[in-house]
């Protein structure tokens, strides 16, 4: 069975700090996973993808099959990086399943 | 592009009844996903749609269930109301199949 798990519930930083967001998965075939994120009083919203490779928002991800992880990283936390972030491994017919979510703060 | 649009967006029923949310997805998104959101199971996949067709379904209830409509819209339904199905339940709606889902606010359904 698929899982994903998000060890951390919530995650304390101040401004201007490293942030890594930690998310591993169990998965018998090649994952597709992604980042979504909350942010107050908004919806649940894509953050970035593992195949695109992309940076968003100075996030960035790498899928690490040996790990089974696939950790969301910034150098340098800011404020309104301050969110509800999910990792979510992708099946079949727009099926994802979540992690539990980490809860990230980001202090002045 | 208009958003998801989901209604009603609170609701608060009595054990034993049933409920109906409803889902309005992006123009052109022919697949909508179903989510319950709760603070001890957090999100949960309930199913999808594609083109009138469930072609996904998580692992709920039977009491659980869902259509989708011709013009991609879609209905979900909750019999028999147990307490712990109170929850948010999120739409989302998606123009393939890649993971990319676009969500609704959500309908709060608290049961008493």
């Amino acid at each position: 069975a698929q899982r994903v798990t998000q060890p951390e519930k919530l995650l304390s930083v101040f401004k201007g700090a490293p942030v890594e967001l930690k998310c591993n998965y169990s998965y018998s075939g090649s994952p597709e996973l992604f980042w979504y994120v909350q942010y107050s009083r908004q919806r649940l919203q894509l953050l970035l993808r593992h195949i695109s490779r992309e940076s968003i928002k100075g996030f960035t991800a790498d899928l690490n099959k040996g790990e089974t992880s696939f950790h969301l990283k910034k150098p340098f936390a800011q404020e309104e990086d301050s969110a509800m972030y999910y990792c979510a491994l992708f099946n079949a017919g727009n099926m994802l399943t979540f992690g539990g979510g980490t809860r990230l703060m980001v202090k002045p | 592009k208009a958003g998801v649009t989901q209604t009603p967006r609170y609701l608060i029923k009595t054990r034993g009844q049933q409920v109906t949310l409803s889902c309005s997805p992006i123009s052109g998104h022919r697949s909508v996903s179903w989510y319950q959101q709760t603070p001890g199971q957090g999100l949960q996949f309930l199913f999808e749609y594609f083109s009138e067709t469930q072609r996904n379904k998580g692992n709920f209830p039977g009491r659980f269930s869902g259509r989708q409509f011709s013009n991609s819209r879609s209905e979900m339904n909750v019999s028999t109301l147990e307490l712990g199905d109170s929850a948010l339940y999120l739409c989302a709606s998606s123009l393939k199949e890649t993971g990319e889902l676009f969500f609704g606010e959500g309908s709060r359904l608290t049961v008493l």
